[in-house]
């Protein structure tokens, strides 16, 4: 495609349940983002991969979060025993390669609601 | 103290008017200043990005950077009202780092 996108576009889960988000980034770009927007705060960086290799993880906000990605595309967002707190806009963004961070381009996001 | 503070809005503004949006921070090592826009519901667009300190123009928007104050600026010229959206400032220590972003500025231009 020709840009970023992401699915579910709107997810709703009761408090516990997992969830999976799913972000298919820009063909052929290397570096993929997760981040989280929370209202009235920035975007929290979360993870990247180079790759499928993620070498900074250090923004993931606990052990229940975890990522993954394959064939270097399509990455997939794991949120286990989901909180209230974890309510949020999930972002996916990809750019040509790591180092490049000042083109990112992003997806739609992800509006996860946990009840 | 937030690495990166930014008035967070609403600001309103007639159509046609100059924007002012602001934002300060507080490590000296950032170098790489971006400003991204976010319209409802949609990802954030890069607008600008800017290396250092100094002006940087394109069409009706400019970017400043002044690493002394630690402080950088997006002004909008001829606003309209399809600049309504959130103006988000981002910035990295390198190109390699990872990018922090600031919490964004509301704008809407009145037609």
């Amino acid at each position: 495609g020709a840009g970023v996108s992401q699915s579910p576009s709107n997810k709703v889960t009761e408090k516990g349940k997992d969830v999976e988000l799913r972000c298919d980034p820009i063909s052929g770009h290397t570096a993929l983002y997760w981040y989280r927007q929370s209202l009235g705060q920035g975007l929290e960086f979360l993870i990247y991969f180079q790759g499928n290799s993620a070498p900074d993880k250090s923004g993931l906000p606990s052990d229940r979060f975890s990522a993954e990605r394959t064939g270097g595309s399509v990455s997939t967002l794991t949120i286990q025993r989901t909180q209230q707190e974890d309510s949020a806009v999930y972002l996916c963004a990809s750019s040509s390669s790591w180092g490049q961070g000042e083109t990112q381009y992003f997806g739609p996001g992800t509006r996860l609601l946990v009840l | 103290q937030k690495e990166v503070e930014q008035d967070p809005g609403p600001l309103s503004v007639p159509e046609g008017a100059i924007v002012s949006l602001n934002c300060t921070y507080s490590n000296s090592a950032f170098q790489y200043f971006m400003w991204y826009r976010q319209y409802s519901r949609k990802g954030p667009e890069l607008l600008m990005y800017t290396y250092s300190s100094g002006n940087k123009e394109d069409g009706r928007f400019t970017a400043q950077v002044d690493k002394s104050s630690k402080y950088i600026s997006l002004f909008i010229r001829d606003s309209q009202p399809s600049d309504s959206a959130t103006y988000l400032c981002a910035m990295s220590e390198t190109s390699y780092d990872k990018v922090i972003f600031g919490p964004g500025t509301s704008l809407s231009v009145i037609p």
